[in-house]
């Protein structure tokens, strides 16, 4: 049983570049979740989804996209990285809808975008 | 969304009480409070959820008052590996939390 797991865990870009995150979970969860955290500051929900097939936006969807073809994985992408894209982003997953239960994160992904 | 604001950081020692208090002055009805605890280069990890009044599970306590706007999570006798950034987190079903900028809790031999 892996929980919430995401690949790649580090990542280099050069600005342009596109590239896609992938987040894995192995608990059945419907609802599934990518946020962002920089150097010092909490997390922000870029986008998220309630289940298979659906996506919606967050705080901060600018620049991203999402997809939720299986109930198991959520992708992020990015289509054209800036640097303002540096960041570690988490995936999180749960079995309760929004805030009404425990979130699951994986260990993040470290993005550079140069 | 409710924003949530906590101390940037606070210090203790080895066995004592800590108390860590959240204000989400905008709270709205359907709201739950969930803190959060995250190790560095860790995924944040769930301590305690609750909506109002007092919940206590097997490593924490959340205290919350009748009118919701503040939360306090409250860490019996912490030692070393308590050490942790705390993450009070305000959202609802939908799906969208505001994750503050979480309190820096070092402990201290």
């Amino acid at each position: 049983n892996a929980g919430v797991t995401q690949t790649p865990k580090f990542r280099v870009l050069k600005t342009g570049q596109s590239m896609t995150l992938l987040c894995a979970q192995d608990m059945n969860h419907e609802y599934m979740y990518w946020y962002r955290q920089d150097p010092g500051m909490g997390l922000r929900l870029i986008h998220y989804s309630v289940g298979e097939g659906t996506t919606a936006k967050g705080e901060v969807p600018d620049g991203y996209n999402v997809s939720r073809l299986k109930k198991q994985n959520f992708l992020l992408g990015l289509e054209s990285a800036a640097p303002s894209q540096t960041s570690v982003y988490f995936c999180a997953s749960s079995y309760h809808r929004g805030n009404t239960g425990e979130l699951f994160f994986g260990e993040g992904s470290r993005l550079t975008v140069l | 969304l409710a924003k949530t604001t906590q101390p940037i950081s606070m210090d203790s020692y080895e066995g004592q009480e800590v108390n860590i208090t959240c204000s989400h002055n905008n709270i709205a009805t359907n709201d739950y409070i969930t803190w959060y605890q995250q190790f560095p280069s860790q995924g944040p990890r769930f301590i305690i959820q609750g909506y109002k009044t007092k919940v206590t599970n097997e490593v924490a306590s959340l205290f919350i008052p009748a009118d919701r706007k503040s939360s306090t999570l409250s860490l019996p006798r912490v030692s070393l590996s308590d050490t942790a950034v705390y993450y009070c987190l305000v959202g609802d079903m939908e799906g969208k939390s505001t994750f503050g900028d979480g309190t820096t809790l070092t402990v201290k031999p």
